[in-house]
């Protein structure tokens, strides 16, 4: 498979769940981003990571905890999530976080209820 | 700080009309402006792109825009739209310095009615 590829596809979770999303790059890159997009809001960046290092952290809440162990990977960790956390989170990368005319490309998205 | 601006949150069209949807963009330096579109159920992907020189740009699908340095715009047109270009679409931009990563406009629907 190709591209940006984001499990689950779809998650429910109570508010004291953990839980964690996926992502994962086949292009080579040496970026990664978290970014939510909610109902009506334009998308906001949540984290960035230039070659496994977190070089950007959008004053995200720290229910949020992002790992990347390595470039083709990154996950998001949830836990005591709050109903205001629901949302689509998306991943995206890009060869390079140093060079802004790269392009990022998406995934598709883990739909996130939190109940 | 950088910004966009779409105007037009909600747009409906008859097939064959012509397309613009505007983009405004508050940043003081060098831009890099990006046109995405997420068709239902399908990932963000991008439409088009621009980085220098000629201003007028094309991408996929018939999709061309136009960056105006003295506007702050990089508006997305389409001459003749089909319904399956019934999306959203957004607009993003992201400065020569600073910020790594993308900022986005908060995004116009499309609907083409056929």
């Amino acid at each position: 498979e190709t591209g940006v590829t984001q499990t689950p596809r779809h998650l429910v979770m109570g508010m004291t769940n953990k839980k964690s999303l996926k992502c994962e790059q086949h292009l080579g890159h040496n970026a990664m981003y978290w970014y939510k997009q909610s109902a009506k809001k334009p998308l906001e960046l949540m984290f960035v990571y230039s070659l496994e290092e977190r070089v950007e952290n959008n004053s995200v809440p720290s229910r949020f905890s992002p790992e990347c162990p390595n470039s083709s990977h990154l996950f998001l960790h949830l836990h005591t999530l709050q109903p205001e956390d629901s949302a689509l989170y998306l991943c995206a990368s890009s060869p390079s976080d140093r060079k802004s005319s790269y392009e990022q490309y998406f995934g598709p998205g883990t739909r996130l209820t939190v109940t | 700080a950088q910004s966009v601006s779409q105007h037009n949150h909600h747009v409906i069209l008859s097939e064959a009309a012509s397309l613009e949807l505007g983009c405004n963009y508050s940043y003081g330096g060098t831009v890099n402006l990006f046109w995405y579109v997420q068709y239902p159920g399908q990932h963000l992907q991008l439409l088009l792109k621009y980085f220098s020189g000629d201003p007028l740009v094309k991408g996929i699908k018939g999709f061309e825009a136009e960056f105006i340095k003295s506007k702050f715009s990089f508006n997305l047109r389409k001459p003749s739209v089909q319904w399956s270009d019934t999306a959203e679409y957004f607009c993003a931009v992201i400065g020569e310095t600073g910020r790594r990563a993308l900022t986005f406009g908060s995004g116009t629907r499309l609907q083409v009615q056929p």
